[in-house]
């Protein structure tokens, strides 16, 4: 079965700071994977999706980015954070149905100050 | 654009007692409609799902049941227990890259 693990799980870093976010898949191969935000409260928004090494698709254009290294490695960065980039940063990778997101894993909650 | 509107927010239940979440998809194109369970502090867990051409589908305490004509699809918790306490999302999805996800109903069951 597959594993998704994210780090790091917390962080605090100020405003402009730089952020980067890893998630790393075990147990599947050439996966479609996701990188979701979930603000408190509210439901899930897909920040960009990869199918394939160095290919990221963007569904909302903002101060982050996402890049995809190795097969099963999913990076999502800001060179400057905001504000507005605090929240709850979920990685996925897609499950036996084809183009869904079936496995998150545990997520990242950085808090910019 | 497409839309996935997930009512009620919040749901209170005592132990024992039913629970039934509600969903209605605008995309007519949807084909598949999973939905998960979040314990806090945690990510998203698959729990059921359902595809188009099912009306209802069911594993042990949960089913789901699905009218295309509608586009709706709802959740039923039978025999809640204070551990299916958590956030569910029910999603939406065409079988392409983005599944579109409901806002979230946080259930709770009281002992």
């Amino acid at each position: 079965s597959q594993t998704i693990h994210q780090w790091p799980a917390t962080l605090v870093q100020p405003v402009g700071s730089p952020l980067s976010l890893e998630c790393t898949v075990e147990g599947t191969s050439n996966p479609n994977l996701y990188w979701y935000r979930q603000a408190a409260g509210r439901g899930l928004q897909l920040l960009f999706y990869s199918v394939g090494i160095g290919q990221i698709s963007s569904e909302v254009p903002q101060n982050l980015s996402a890049s995809r290294p190795q097969d099963r490695q999913f990076i999502l960065s800001s060179k400057k954070l905001l504000l507005s980039d605090s929240g709850f940063y979920l990685c996925a990778t897609g499950g036996a149905e084809l183009f869904t997101e079936a496995f998150f894993g545990q997520g990242t909650r950085p808090t910019v100050v | 654009g497409e839309n996935v509107e997930q009512h009620p927010s919040t749901l209170s239940v005592q132990e024992g007692d039913s629970a039934v979440i509600k969903c209605t998809y605008s995309d007519s194109a949807s084909n598949y409609f999973p939905w998960y369970k979040q314990e806090l502090g945690k990510g998203p867990q698959l729990i059921i799902d359902i595809r188009s051409n099912v009306g209802e589908k069911k594993d042990q305490r949960i089913a789901v049941t699905l009218n295309k004509t509608a586009k709706h699809f709802s959740l039923h918790i039978t025999e809640t227990q204070p551990e299916d306490s958590a956030v569910y999302f029910c999603a939406a999805s065409t079988g392409g890259f983005k599944t579109i996800f409901g806002a979230g109903t946080r259930l709770f069951v009281k002992a």
